[in-house]
C-alpha cells in the first residue's frame, strides 16, 4: 500500500482564520514533506521532517506552522494567510531521504 | 546547479499514437530521475524511477523510460496512450547535495485527440 492521505479536500478560509492540514501515511515511512502548488508549475518544497524531526524549512512564512506529532502524522497550522496563499497544497512520504516520494491528493486551499 | 529541463510545455497526441515526453537533466553524479503523473486537481503518482542498473525502466500504466547518460536525458515513451492518460508529467531529479530535495521539470501537459 502506497497511500498517503489527507484532509480536507478543499478549504476556504479569511485571512484572519486559523485552520490546518492533515496528511498521514501508515507505509513505516520515516521521511514526511509538505509542498505548495500553484496552477501549471512543478511543486514548491515548503518543509521536511526526518525522523520526526524538522530537517529542512525552506524559508517559508511563519504564517505556516508544521508539526508532526509522530511517524504517522504530519500538520501544517496556517494562521493569518494572504489570498496569495491560495494554491495546492501536498503532503509525500518517503522510506527516507534518498528514495522516492509517495504524494497525497492535496488540499485545495483558497484564502479569501 | 543541478536542473531539470522539459522541453515541450504541452504535446497533443492522438488516442492510440506512441507517446515519447522528454527530459534532460543537468547533474554532476549518477541521477536518481523519477516521472510523475498528475491528473488535474490531484496529486502526483509515482510513474517509475531509475536509480541504477537496467537504462530501460519499466514503470506502472504501460509507461517505460530510457535513461541515457550521454545525452543526459530520461525519455518516458508509452506505446498506444488512452484518453485517461491526458494529464500534466513531471520529470525530477534528486538531488543530494541539496538534502535529497527533488528538481522538477516545469512539466508537459499531455491532450489526446480522441
Amino acid at each position: 500500500d502506497t497511500e498517503v492521505t489527507q484532509t480536507p479536500k478543499h478549504l476556504v478560509m479569511g485571512m484572519t482564520n486559523k485552520k490546518s492540514l492533515k496528511c498521514e501515511q501508515h507505509m513505516g515511512h520515516r521521511a514526511m514533506y509538505w509542498y505548495k502548488q500553484k496552477a501549471k508549475k512543478p511543486p514548491e518544497l515548503m518543509f521536511v521532517y526526518s525522523y520526526e524531526k524538522l530537517s529542512i524549512n525552506e524559508s517559508v512564512p511563519s504564517r505556516f506552522s508544521p508539526e508532526c506529532p509522530n511517524s504517522s502524522l504530519l500538520n501544517l497550522h496556517l494562521h493569518a494567510l494572504q489570498p496569495e496563499d491560495s494554491a495546492l497544497y501536498l503532503c509525500a512520504s518517503s522510506q527516507g531521504s534518498g528514495y522516492e516520494q509517495y504524494f497525497g491528493p492535496g488540499t485545495r486551499l483558497t484564502v479569501t | 546547479a543541478q536542473s531539470v529541463t522539459q522541453p515541450d510545455i504541452h504535446i497533443t497526441v492522438s488516442e492510440g499514437a506512441s507517446l515519447e515526453l522528454r527530459c534532460n537533466y543537468s547533474y554532476g553524479a549518477t541521477p536518481y530521475l523519477f516521472w510523475y503523473v498528475q491528473s488535474p486537481g490531484q496529486g502526483l503518482q509515482l510513474l517509475l524511477k531509475y536509480f541504477s542498473g537496467d537504462t530501460l525502466v519499466q514503470g506502472i500504466k504501460g509507461f517505460e523510460a530510457e535513461f541515457k547518460r550521454s545525452q543526459s536525458s530520461f525519455n518516458l515513451r508509452k506505446p498506444s496512450v488512452h484518453w485517461s492518460d491526458a494529464a500534466e508529467y513531471f520529470c525530477a531529479v534528486l538531488s543530494l547535495a541539496s538534502n535529497y530535495q527533488l528538481i522538477w521539470g516545469a512539466g508537459t501537459k499531455l491532450i489526446i485527440k480522441p
